[in-house]
């Protein structure tokens, strides 16, 4: 059972370049996230989904669109990239939803901007 | 604004041991609160709690939770080196229905030496 998916598991970008964060989940989970930790700091919610073509604006959604057309990916889009997004990304999944359940998370893709 | 505050920031012990790890919260709509580990990569979800007063307990690990006085704590006993990691607190905020966050501490890094 592979649980989250998360790729790619490293990447450098230079800035104003874009990328997509993969990720899957093989739970049949309603509920996804995407969560950035930056060093010494407590996880971020970037955006999340409720369901297929249900998203929502997290804490710190400025810079990144994400889209849900099923119920297994959750993609991260990072467009025009700046310094300011070097961080270690989380995807992550739940059941029941985050404030009811816990959450299953994937092993992160560190991103450098440079 | 709502914030976790986690205490002690770093840990260091000996093997066996006994440390708490203490989660305090300010949080509007409080729906939970959860416990997760994280050693390498991802965090790993270890306890959730939504009434005051009732212990969790996972073998040498335990957790309780005051609505009162808005704080958790989390003890390990007779600590092992496999329990070196971060451990992360979040609370879950409701916005109304399925909507709502997970607002996470900063962690508590504990190191445990042999």
């Amino acid at each position: 059972n592979a649980g989250v998916t998360q790729t790619p598991k490293f990447r450098i970008l230079k800035i104003g370049q874009s990328m997509t964060l993969q990720c899957t989940q093989d739970m049949n989970h309603n509920y996804m996230y995407w969560y950035r930790q930056d060093p010494g700091m407590g996880l971020k919610l970037i955006y999340y989904s409720v369901g297929a073509g249900i998203t929502d604006k997290g804490e710190v959604p400025n810079g990144y669109n994400v889209s849900r057309s099923t119920t297994e990916d959750f993609p991260l889009r990072l467009e025009l990239a700046a310094p300011s997004q070097t961080s270690v990304y989380f995807c992550a999944s739940g059941r029941q939803g985050f404030i009811t359940g816990e959450l299953f998370f994937g092993e992160g893709s560190r991103l450098t901007v440079l | 604004e709502d914030k976790v505050v986690q205490s002690p920031l770093s840990l260091v012990v000996h093997e066996g041991d006994t440390v708490t790890l203490n989660c305090s919260y300010e949080v509007t709509n409080f729906r939970s609160l959860l416990w997760y580990k994280q050693e390498k990569k991802a965090p790993t979800f270890l306890f959730m709690l939504t009434s005051s007063g009732i212990e969790k307990k996972s073998g040498r690990l335990s957790s309780i939770l005051d609505k009162k006085e808005l704080f958790s704590i989390l003890n390990i006993t007779a600590t092992q080196t496999g329990d070196s990691a971060v451990y992360l607190c979040a609370v879950g905020r409701s916005y109304g229905g399925s909507q709502g966050n997970l607002i996470f501490g900063k962690g508590t890094k504990l190191s445990v030496k042999p």
